[in-house]
């Protein structure tokens, strides 16, 4: 298995909603990421986790809350966004040693209303 | 601060057509860097070059790193259509935790 998962594929919610994306990888790597990315921009990254623990944070608001309950599974807790919340979100994982570069998931495209 | 820029932002040529797509950085503890490309949704790994000087080819896609000049090029030879994509240059850097500095990317349209 060479390939990123990410659940769901599309997912609009209300500014009141709680939901969490999902992103599952089984290449036994042990760095896993969440980025954003806005039409026609490059991917923001937004948290990395490192042997299961959270090793950046990249100033995101509160309403964001990562998660990683094993080296396999990355989750993304969404509550109370705003509609300028509304992106592509990917997940990526890589090698702890990141030789090989990092395997980026399709994404999950947000819409905020 | 860290800056990758990659040129031009947007390129329109015709099939069969040969294209070259720049890459250049300024980041403090350089580790490799990275090309994908960016169709509809997932980055799609290309390249990674961590030694100056050293082409890296898969079909007609070839790519070389230049650490003294500090840039990158990707080369796609007798284009097709199915090319057309975004193409997305990024910068992984050496320090406590992993983090990939993206450019803004190339949108490249390959016409029939």
């Amino acid at each position: 298995d060479t390939e990123v998962t990410q659940t769901p594929k599309h997912l609009v919610m209300g500014m009141t909603n709680k939901k969490s994306l999902k992103c599952e990888q089984h290449m036994g790597h042990r760095a896993m990421y969440w980025y954003k990315q806005k039409a026609k921009k490059p991917p923001e990254l937004m948290f990395v986790y490192s042997y299961e623990k959270l090793s950046i944070n990249e100033s995101v608001p509160s309403r964001f809350s990562p998660e990683c309950p094993n080296s396999s599974l990355l989750n993304l807790h969404l509550h109370a966004l705003q509609p300028e919340d509304s992106a592509l979100y990917l997940c990526a994982s890589s090698p702890a040693g990141r030789d090989y570069g990092y395997t980026f998931g399709s994404g999950t495209r947000l819409t905020v209303v | 601060e860290d800056k990758v820029v990659q040129s031009p932002l947007s390129l329109v040529v015709h099939e069969g057509d040969t294209v070259t797509l720049n890459c250049s950085y300024e980041v403090t503890n350089f580790r490799s860097l990275l090309w994908y490309k960016q169709e509809k949704k997932a980055p799609t790994f290309l390249f990674m070059l961590t030694s100056s000087g050293i082409e890296k080819k898969s079909g007609r896609l070839s790519s070389i790193l230049d650490k003294k000049e500090l840039f990158s090029i990707l080369n796609i030879t007798a284009t097709q259509t199915g090319d057309s994509a975004v193409y997305l240059c990024a910068v992984d850097k050496i320090q406590g935790a992993q983090k990939l500095v993206f450019g803004q990317g190339t949108r490249l349209t390959i016409n029939p």
